[in-house]
């Protein structure tokens, strides 16, 4: 099973809510990470979480929180967010962060309005 | 059909045709290269991977080469069907950091 959950599949929020976006995985892959794409382009690195710790941080503003409750799961915490921050969040996981092959989830659709 | 250059953003073949979409990458410390195939409203799903010690892998209707000289990969699909109407993104694992780094995607669209 290379399968990589997430939840939602669509969110919706206004600038001022408070929301998180889950991620599951259950491979004992030990190292999960966040990537942001915008419509046709590539996705980008956010966060990587590797055994449970967060060991990349790409200059993501603090209005997107990680959170790495064990190691099957990922959250991000999202507040305060701009419209510009709409986009699919993908979730990935890989054996380890230096692991080779990257599975991905099949995503969250985040409006901010 | 085939994309040529550093990046070309869109592919046309003929069903049944052969494809090869091409890519530069950057970094050569970078020691393993993955292909991946995003359908629209869907993550990337992972096609095929090559090691840098390897310049040719094989899987079933595809094919990756890696020139190391020129820093540059390829994705060969054999008999391109409608399925595979997609966007493809190489991207490059750097050794040091674990970080993929994704190029920009050729979109592959097949004409029945």
């Amino acid at each position: 099973d290379t399968e990589v959950t997430q939840t939602p599949k669509h969110l919706v929020m206004g600038m001022t809510n408070k929301k998180s976006l889950k991620c599951e995985q259950h491979m004992g892959h030990r190292a999960m990470y966040w990537y942001k794409q915008k419509a046709k382009k590539p996705p980008e690195l956010m966060f990587v979480y590797s055994y449970e710790k967060l060991s990349i941080n790409e200059s993501v503003p603090s209005r997107f929180s990680p959170e790495c409750p064990n190691s099957s799961l990922l959250n991000l915490h999202l507040h305060a967010l701009q419209p510009e921050d709409s986009a699919l969040y993908l979730c990935a996981s890989s054996q380890e962060s230096q692991g080779r092959s990257k599975y991905f989830g099949p995503g969250t659709r985040l409006t901010v309005t | 059909g085939e994309s040529v250059g550093l990046h070309l953003p869109t592919l046309s073949v003929q069903e049944g045709d052969n494809s090869i979409i091409n890519c530069a990458y950057s970094n050569s410390a970078s020691d393993y290269f993955i292909w991946y195939k995003q359908e629209s409203g869907k993550g990337p799903q992972f096609i095929i991977d090559i090691r840098s010690n390897m310049d040719k892998r094989q899987g079933q209707r595809v094919t990756v080469l890696l020139n190391k000289t020129v820093k540059h990969l390829s994705l060969q699909i054999a008999y391109t069907q409608p399925g595979d109407s997609a966007v493809y993104f190489c991207a490059e694992n750097e050794s040091n950091t674990g970080k993929l780094i994704f190029g920009q995607g050729t979109t592959l669209q097949v004409k029945p």
